[in-house]
């Protein structure tokens, strides 16, 4: 069965520095994946996604993410974060083929910004 | 503007009500989908629907029941059977196609059992 796991609960960062959340999936197969952001109390919104080809995807508000097929990985980072950085993330699977649009969801991860 | 919007934000049941959280999206997308957000276990699927009069169960649906009567509308019923209603419902749309699998979301819909 599909899954994905981010080991991440909370993180916090210092404004400026690097980040980098972690997402682990298990699928049979090359599926779709997603990273999507949420604020506080709102819906969640798509940052970036990977289908094929390049797998080093580039995504809005400054954020990247690199699928590695060897180690089942699509891990989000940003060179600098910013304040309004401050959210919960959510990494997603996909299935190709017949329902790829029913994603499957990790537990997120909170990142917390310190000025 | 094109989006999903979901009413109420906020909204108070007592035990054994049942009560209906609408979600309306003009996007002219052909699927519609309710999640449950609880914390710390991300988003797990509730219901979806990829057409007009048709819908199908996700992994959590006891308690729930939904309709799809027209294309732009997909209203979700917390029903009294559900045990542990408290929770952040999220409605989303997306093309029915291979080549997108993007969700677009609402803004949410917060229901308390009191």
């Amino acid at each position: 069965a599909q899954s994905v796991t981010q080991p991440d609960i909370h993180i916090t960062v210092s404004e400026g520095a690097s980040l980098e959340l972690r997402c682990n999936y298990s699928y049979g197969a090359t599926p779709y994946l997603f990273w999507y952001v949420q604020s506080p109390g709102q819906g969640l919104q798509l940052l970036l996604k990977y289908f094929s080809g390049d797998t080093l995807v580039q995504g809005i508000k400054g954020f990247e993410a690199e699928f590695k097929r060897s180690q089942s990985s699509f891990n989000l980072r940003k060179p600098s974060v910013h304040w309004s950085d401050a959210a919960e993330y959510f990494c997603a699977v996909g299935r190709r083929g017949g329902g790829y649009n029913k994603l499957i969801f990790g537990a997120g991860t909170r990142l917390a910004v310190h000025p | 503007d094109g989006g999903i919007t979901q009413s109420p934000k906020y909204l108070f049941r007592k035990e054994g009500q049942n009560v209906t959280l609408s979600c309306e999206q003009n996007l002219n997308h052909d699927a519609m989908y309710w999640y449950r957000q609880d914390p710390g276990q991300g988003l797990r699927l509730i219901y979806y629907s990829q057409i007009v009069n048709d819908f199908q169960k996700g992994d959590i649906a006891e308690g729930y029941s939904v309709s799809r009567e027209k294309k732009e509308s997909f209203p979700l019923t917390v029903t009294s059977a559900q045990k542990n209603p408290t929770a952040f419902y999220l409605c989303a749309s997306s093309w029915d196609r291979e080549n997108t699998g993007e969700l677009f979301f609402g803004e949410g819909s917060r229901l308390t059992v009191l």
